[in-house]
Order: C-alpha cells, then sequence, then structure tokens
C-alpha cells in the first residue's frame, strides 16, 4: 500500500512570495492532515479535512495561508504572501476514518520550505 | 487543554541496549489515545505504537513497549535491543475525545543517539 505522497520535498523562496505544496493521502483515507513543523518542536495542526469538507482550521492563519481538498482525495496547501516566520517542515497525515480518538495518522516525508 | 511534556531533549545509548523515552501528559478526559512517532532525519514521522486510555494491558509492537501508567499520568516508550538505525527524534502525542476533531497534540520531542 503506498503512503501518504508530498511534493516537493524541498522548496526556498523570497519572502512575499506564494508557494503551493501538494499532498496525496492513503488511498481511502477519509481525513486528511496538515501540519506546521518548525524547527525544534514538535509539529502543530493547521487544517483538517475529512473528505472535502474542513473539520478544523482553528490555527490555520487565514489571511496568507488557504487549503483545499477538491474531491475529497489529494489537497493542496498555500501561503501567499509568505513570511520569515513560514519557514518549516509541512507534515501532511492521513487517517483512515473520521479522526477519532482511537485513529491512527500516518505521515508524509514532508515539505521543507525555506523562506529567505 | 490537553498538554505532553518530554523533559528529556537528548538521550544516548548504547547499541544493543534498552532506552526509555520519558513522557507524561496532562488532560482531564477519561477517554484518550496516546502515540509514539520516529522522526529520522529525513523528515517522515514513522508510526511505532498506540495506547488507549482504556486499555488495561500496556502496548507492544516489536521492540517497542508502552509503559502506561494512567494514575501518573505518563507513557514511556521503551525500546529494547537498540540498533544504530533507531537513531531519530521520537514525539510522543495524544488525541482526546472532547477534542471533536483528529487534531494531534505533541510534545517537544527526544533525540535519540545510539553508539555502536
Amino acid at each position: 500500500e503506498a503512503g501518504v505522497a508530498q511534493s516537493p520535498r524541498y522548496k526556498i523562496i523570497e519572502k512575499r512570495q506564494s508557494v503551493a505544496f501538494w499532498c496525496n493521502p492513503i488511498s481511502g483515507h477519509a481525513t486528511l492532515y496538515w501540519y506546521q513543523q518548525i524547527l525544534g518542536q514538535g509539529p502543530k495542526l493547521l487544517i483538517q479535512f475529512q473528505n472535502n469538507g474542513v473539520v478544523d482550521d482553528s490555527q490555520l492563519p487565514k489571511d496568507r495561508f488557504s487549503a483545499e481538498r477538491l474531491k475529497g482525495v489529494d489537497s493542496t496547501l498555500k501561503i501567499q504572501p509568505a513570511k520569515l516566520e513560514d519557514s518549516a517542515v509541512y507534515l501532511c497525515a492521513s487517517s483512515k476514518t473520521s479522526g477519532g480518538w482511537t485513529d491512527t495518522q500516518y505521515f508524509g516525508p514532508g515539505t521543507r520550505l525555506t523562506v529567505l | 487543554a490537553q498538554k505532553i511534556t518530554q523533559t528529556q531533549p537528548g538521550m544516548f545509548v548504547q547499541e544493543k541496549e534498552a532506552v526509555t523515552l520519558d513522557c507524561t501528559y496532562d488532560t482531564s478526559d477519561q477517554s484518550y489515545g496516546l502515540f509514539w512517532y520516529k522522526q529520522p532525519s529525513s523528515g517522515e514521522m514513522i508510526f511505532l505504537i498506540y495506547q488507549g486510555s482504556y486499555d488495561e494491558q500496556n502496548a507492544t509492537e516489536g521492540r517497542y513497549s508502552l509503559n502506561f501508567q494512567k494514575a501518573r499520568k505518563s507513557a514511556n516508550l521503551v525500546i529494547s535491543a537498540s540498533q544504530l538505525g533507531d537513531s531519530a527524534m521520537y514525539f510522543c502525542a495524544m488525541r482526546a475525545l472532547s477534542s471533536n476533531t483528529g487534531k494531534l497534540i505533541f510534545g517537544q520531542g527526544t533525540t535519540l543517539q545510539v553508539k555502536p
């Protein structure tokens, strides 16, 4: 079974530019998550989708970040415009069911973003 | 609110020896799940082991076991017979039923280095 796929793996941009990340979850997984992991810290949830609906985006900086999951499969996370503090690893994860408390999340390899 | 605390920023262990990575958690929920993930330098978060709050037995998965002490709110990871490939960052995480979403709360992580 293929794992969670993410691209690109690395991205370097100048501040105020825009950037987009792509994620393809494990086949059949209903729930998709985007996490931000700043160096030296644990991941922090940005947004959670169940199928193509948003379940939780309380920690998404909506003035600059946006995400979509059209057709309930793959997803795109965009930053526009980027700031220096957005430098981080962006991790996508998926889980089989509705994200219940016993549901295991499986992560992709992440995209390492550097904002100069 | 839920919180995970990992007090060991870095640990060393000799190859083939056992090592314990500490994790304490704080929640007022009765229903919650505890997870351990491994993050090698490549960046991917690899799921290791899960313990539910109602599970009476400690979880085990191969060389990994979870020492779950509910009254003390601790969920330590034990790695037996350490291997060089175990060198990585290890994160403890939890999800509680009351969160109503799949959000995982992560600790700060512990870096483990296995010495030959």
